[in-house]
């Protein structure tokens, strides 16, 4: 069965420290993934997406990236963290018409 | 480009009441249409979805959806609420058109129930 796995499940960092979260995929291949933020009162949006192996489509101009160095392999990135990156991040893997989402990630920048 | 928009931030409802949460949508071309809910301290889940044909669609756990084209519309109902349904409901467009389009969704909606 298809099942998606986003970690860690909670992370607490420093402004201008590094981000990496990760998302694989598993009992796929060649998924569509994506990285949505969910911040306070703001919903969902969708920060990236990616149809394959370093295909990255950037929705928002901001302070991250996103990288598919495997197949099933999707990579959220900071180089230096911002107060207003706090939010909780959620991976999702598109089937058909709808999506698969991650348990997320709780982001606090302090 | 395509959005969402739902126009309540926050329901506060009785149990036993009736919900309806709106949900209207922009896109000028043919969209499939879903509603998502996040309980508490859970992940996304797919409550219901419209790909085509009869434009109200039942979901799980009691809830269903109707489609209406003319109002760009696709508002979430359900007859009588329960407690366990308080969670963040999130309704989401994508063009139909395209395989790898991704979801569009809205602010959300924070539905209480309260006793």
């Amino acid at each position: 069965s298809q099942t998606i796995h986003q970690w860690p499940a909670t992370l607490v960092q420093p402004v201008g420290s590094p981000l990496s979260l990760e998302c694989t995929v598993e009992g796929t291949s060649n998924p569509n993934l994506y990285w949505y933020r969910q911040a306070a009162g703001r919903g969902l949006q969708l920060l990236f997406y990616s149809v394959g192996i370093g295909q990255i489509s950037s929705e928002v101009p901001q302070n991250l990236s996103a990288s598919r160095p495997q197949d099933r392999q999707f990579i959220l990135s900071s180089k230096k963290l911002l107060l207003s990156d706090s939010g909780f991040y959620l991976c999702a893997w598109r089937l058909g018409g709808g999506a698969f989402f991650g348990q997320g990630t709780r982001l606090t920048v302090v | 480009a395509q959005s969402v928009s739902q126009h309540n931030h926050h329901v506060i409802l009785s149990e036993a009441a009736s919900l309806e949460l709106g949900c209207n949508y922009s896109y000028g071309g043919t969209v499939n249409l879903f509603w998502y809910v996040q309980y508490p301290g859970q992940h996304l889940q797919l409550l219901l979805k419209y790909f085509s044909g009869d434009p109200l669609v039942k979901g799980i756990k009691g809830f269903e959806a109707e489609f209406i084209k003319s109002k760009f519309s696709f508002n979430l109902r359900k007859p009588s609420v329960q407690w366990s349904d308080t969670a963040e409901y999130f309704c989401a467009v994508k063009s139909s058109n395209s395989g790898n389009t991704p979801l569009v969704f809205g602010k959300g909606t924070r539905l209480s129930v309260i006793a």
